[in-house]
């Protein structure tokens, strides 16, 4: 079954403490990205990365961190310094040409820190 | 600095009524405009896109540059069209493929 999985799909963290949030692929694209999904603000884009070892930050970076290891795998590090982190988190893909901006998403992973 | 409005949170309407959904864009290159909808217990997917002039599910959506509108549109609302729906602005001329922009989403409602 090709696609993006993510996991856990539900998870809760307590206060002052990281969380790693997993996104693998076997669809075999390039790039791959991880929105933040919050009521009333739509879609926000915390890291992209368009190649293995390389990453950019996205729109609200800051509290978050990525890794890029291999093709398949995309990594979210929610660090205890985000500071609203209660939120849904979606992963996407996409190939590195042709059909620009069909992203392939996730169902996706909602963290609550309690 | 690219941006995507949709400003309708919440829109309802009755089956077999006309739907809209709006979408107003600002953006100073080439876009691309997309829809995507998420159904109830699905994944997040691509509805359709501008330069396709497709009709999917029988929406259809015009760019209209004159107005930076890529307005959603079915003549006749159904059921099964009850969901959340974005509007994403692509960066076409920029290197930064497939890193989308999009609107805070609109919730449709068609009831029966």
């Amino acid at each position: 079954d090709g696609g993006i999985t993510q996991s856990p799909k539900y998870l809760f963290r307590k206060e002052g403490q990281n969380v790693t949030l997993s996104c693998e692929q076997n669809l075999n694209h390039d790039a791959m990205y991880w929105y933040r999904q919050d009521p009333g603000q739509g879609l926000r884009l915390i890291y992209y990365s368009q190649i293995v070892n390389d990453f950019q930050k996205g729109d609200i970076a800051e509290g978050y961190s990525v890794s890029r290891e291999k093709k398949e795998s995309f990594p979210l590090t929610v660090t205890s310094a985000q500071k609203n982190p209660t939120a849904f988190y979606l992963c996407a893909s996409s190939k590195r040409q042709g059909a620009s901006g069909e992203l392939f998403f996730g169902e996706g992973s909602r963290l609550t820190v309690l | 600095a690219q941006r995507v409005t949709q400003p309708e949170k919440l829109l309802s309407v009755f089956k077999g009524a006309p739907v809209e959904l709006k979408c107003n864009y600002s953006y100073s290159g080439s876009p691309e405009l997309f829809w995507y909808v998420q159904y109830s217990r699905q994944r997040l997917q691509l509805l359709l896109r501008h330069i396709s002039r497709e009709s999917i599910k029988g929406f259809t959506a015009d760019l209209n540059k004159g107005e930076t509108s890529f307005h959603l549109k079915k003549p006749f609302a159904q059921e099964e069209d009850s969901a959340m729906y974005y509007c994403a602005l692509h960066n076409a001329g920029g290197t930064s493929y497939g890193k989308l922009t999009f609107g805070q989403g609109t919730i449709l409602t068609v009831h029966p």
